[in-house]
């Protein structure tokens, strides 16, 4: 069974740096294309980025290009979307979720709360 | 990367059809046949409806169908349940990035 299990709900203050994960299972995590995607309270989806785990390759939207980095380690089947200086605007549910042609396979999301 | 256009309702009765309209540019939904739509009801992540514009994933009702004229991709959504009001996402491939519109809440009535 494909799963993507995501790290737990993080309470951060502005100016502190994150990291939050997304693991796979359940098939070869080094061939599919994983996104990150961010809600923000009451809004819609935004594409951010995706990562290709095999060889690391990853683009970025234009919005989000410089404000996060993806990465990923294929050898914990697992992806990244961290920040170096955390903004009350990045308060949202993140989610990733793996792609081959459409998202077919999401994870639980990521809640990230940014507050003084 | 502009959203794609979606409206942001519609509702419908038991039973009645309606159809979401997601409209693009010749640089995303225009320009490939990688469009998908997405449900979300409150508290849940997004879960996928269609793909490649008219494919329906195993489980998907047939209930649900896609289908595309230039830049304008529809999501239509046939014999009305409850359990079908949620908010509905497009997505579509634009060369490198990809790119949601900006989700209709469906009310059924």
């Amino acid at each position: 069974e494909v799963q993507l299990v995501q790290s737990g709900a993080e309470v951060k203050k502005p100016g502190e740096s994150l990291k939050i994960s997304c693991k796979g299972s359940g098939y070869s995590f080094t061939s599919y294309w994983i996104g990150w995607v961010r809600q923000m309270p009451g809004k819609g989806l935004e594409w951010m980025g995706i990562i290709y785990p095999g060889d690391s390759d990853t683009r970025y939207s234009p919005s989000f290009q410089g404000q996060v980095t993806i990465s990923a380690d294929k050898s914990i089947s697992t992806a990244y979307l961290q920040w170096s200086s955390l903004k009350a605007s990045d308060t949202a549910m993140y989610y990733c979720a793996r792609n081959s042609g459409s998202y077919n396979y999401w994870g639980q999301g990521t809640l990230v709360t940014v507050s003084s | 990367q502009s959203a794609l256009t979606q409206p942001r309702s519609v509702s419908g009765s038991p039973g009645q059809s309606v159809t979401i309209s997601c409209t693009g540019t010749s640089s995303d939904v225009g320009g490939y046949n990688y469009v998908s739509w997405y449900q979300q009801h409150p508290g849940k992540a997004p879960k996928l409806m269609i793909y490649d514009v008219s494919k329906r994933p195993s489980g998907v009702p047939d209930r649900f169908s896609g289908s595309k004229s230039g830049n304008t991709a529809s999501l239509t959504i046939s014999g009305l349940q409850a359990e079908d009001e949620a908010d509905y996402y497009c997505c579509s491939y634009a060369g490198s990035p990809w790119v949601f519109g900006g989700g209709t809440k469906l009310t059924v009535l």
